[in-house]
């Protein structure tokens, strides 16, 4: 598609269910990033898939979070035995390269999905 | 811990005001990206920089790359409502593989 399409939209769930967030980049792009935002709040790193090297899952906040990118295109985040405190907006984000060359790093976003943990 | 920190956090307006913000970090990049968040969507790029000292203009917006490449700044001149939002401004971080760290953001609000 044009954009990076996130899905669900919206996801209510119930403490201790696991939940499962799509994230489809834009065609082509190497680079794909998840990122965390709690309400008001900044963007919280969590993870980035960059072509076939190994993703960087330094902000992963605790074992219960994973993702995986098919194919080198969609990606999914698991969160398993969600917590209240998983509640928050979470932010695809992909580019067609990444790194600190001129015209690097113009992520495009996806509209979120936003995650309530009852 | 965050590299990027924005200021002010917040600040409300009169419409037709200009707005100053800015992004600062303890580290050195080599490219800085403003980008704009309405509510309920994503982050939208404004302006991309990519050399120290660069300005550059989108309309009545304007972006400054500090010199000393820690720091870059935004303008927002004669502000309007649809200007409300959150201003993120973000860097590759060599330290983290170059990853887009994002800075802690500037909520704009204005008084119609």
């Amino acid at each position: 598609g044009a954009g990076v399409s996130q899905s669900p939209s919206n996801k209510v769930t119930e403490k201790g269910k696991d939940v499962e967030l799509r994230c489809d980049p834009i065609s082509g792009h190497t680079a794909l990033y998840w990122y965390r935002q709690s309400l008001g709040q900044g963007l919280e790193f969590l993870i980035y898939f960059q072509g076939n090297s190994a993703p960087d899952k330094s902000g992963l906040p605790s074992d219960r979070f994973s993702a995986e990118r098919t194919g080198g295109s969609v990606s999914t985040l698991t969160i398993q035995r969600t917590q209240q405190e998983d509640s928050a907006v979470y932010l695809c984000a992909s580019s067609l390269v990444s790194g600190a060359l001129s015209g690097a790093n113009v992520l495009t976003f996806g509209a979120g999905s936003r995650l309530t943990v009852l | 811990g965050q590299q990027l920190n924005q200021s002010p956090q917040s600040m409300f307006i009169q419409e037709g005001e200009d707005v100053s913000m800015n992004c600062t970090s303890s580290s050195i990049f080599n490219t800085w990206l403003w980008y704009k968040q309405d509510p309920g969507e994503g982050p939208v790029l404004l302006i991309a920089l990519y050399k120290a000292g660069e300005l550059t203009s989108n309309g009545r917006l304007t972006a400054q790359f500090g010199i000393t490449r820690k720091d870059s700044f935004l303008n927002i001149s004669a502000s309007i409502p649809s200007d409300v939002g959150i201003y993120f401004c973000a860097g590759p971080l060599r330290s983290s593989g170059d990853k887009l760290t994002f800075g802690t953001g500037t909520r704009l609000a204005v008084r119609p």
